[in-house]
């Protein structure tokens, strides 16, 4: 079953905001990837990350692999109306190259 | 860029039918391919691994005679449902990992199975 827990579930956006989300495991991971999914599209890869502790950016996003290799967050920047979709998480352990998903966070923009 | 392609994007058949979902890779070579299935407002769900050449690993739960994978060769691999009933009405993704250690997987589309 699923082992990463993703938050928030969904969050509102104003544009010009700052956001924020994360991912938590009970397990350690080699490697974190946030992907963006779209209605009716597959994930596209933002970010991916390989070392603990690492911070990388790409444009207005940028994500961090947690020192534990138990956790990363990714902040996206100045959001724009086309930031709206789903954000997920994804871990890969040592072995393999199966990735585990979380439970996504729903970007919305505020009415 | 590394592009997935699946065919068809949406897909509907009657309960009882089998159906056929392609997963290509169009500008290299993917020794593994994945299989998703994704239900609305949930995450992805891996369902198979498949190696080019041998058998499909299958993940707990996933009846693999009933979701039949192929991986015939390094850019092609299927996915098959067959006897199809409503409850598999679902959104299915595949993702190939280019061959070499340093890329990430890409996905596919996806396709949508309507089961009536």
């Amino acid at each position: 079953g699923q082992q990463l827990n993703q938050s928030p579930q969904s969050m509102f956006i104003q544009e010009g905001e700052d956001v924020s989300m994360n991912c938590t495991s009970s397990s350690i991971f080699n490697t974190w990837l946030w992907y963006k999914q779209d209605p009716g599209e597959g994930p596209v890869l933002l970010i991916a990350l390989y070392k603990a502790g690492e911070l990388t950016s790409n444009g207005r996003l940028t994500a961090q692999f947690g020192i534990t290799r138990k956790d990363s967050f990714l902040n996206i920047s100045a959001s724009i109306p086309s930031d709206v979709g789903i954000y997920f998480c994804a871990g890969r352990k040592a072995a393999g190259n199966k990735l585990t998903f979380g439970g996504g966070t729903r970007v919305l923009v505020k009415p | 860029g590394a592009v997935v392609s699946q065919h068809p994007s949406r897909v509907i058949c009657k309960s009882g039918t089998s159906v056929k979902i392609e997963c290509r890779s169009l500008d290299f070579q993917a020794t593994t391919m994945f299989w998703y299935r994704q239900f609305p407002k949930q995450s992805l769900m891996l369902m198979a691994t498949s190696n080019e050449g041998s058998k499909a690993t299958y993940e707990q739960g996933v009846e693999k005679d009933k979701f039949l994978i192929n991986h015939a060769s390094l850019t092609l691999s299927t996915l098959t449902v067959t006897s199809a009933h409503p409850e598999d009405s679902s959104f299915y993704i595949c993702s190939a990992h280019r061959t070499g250690t340093s890329y990430e997987q890409y996905f596919g589309p996806g396709t949508r199975l309507t089961v009536t």
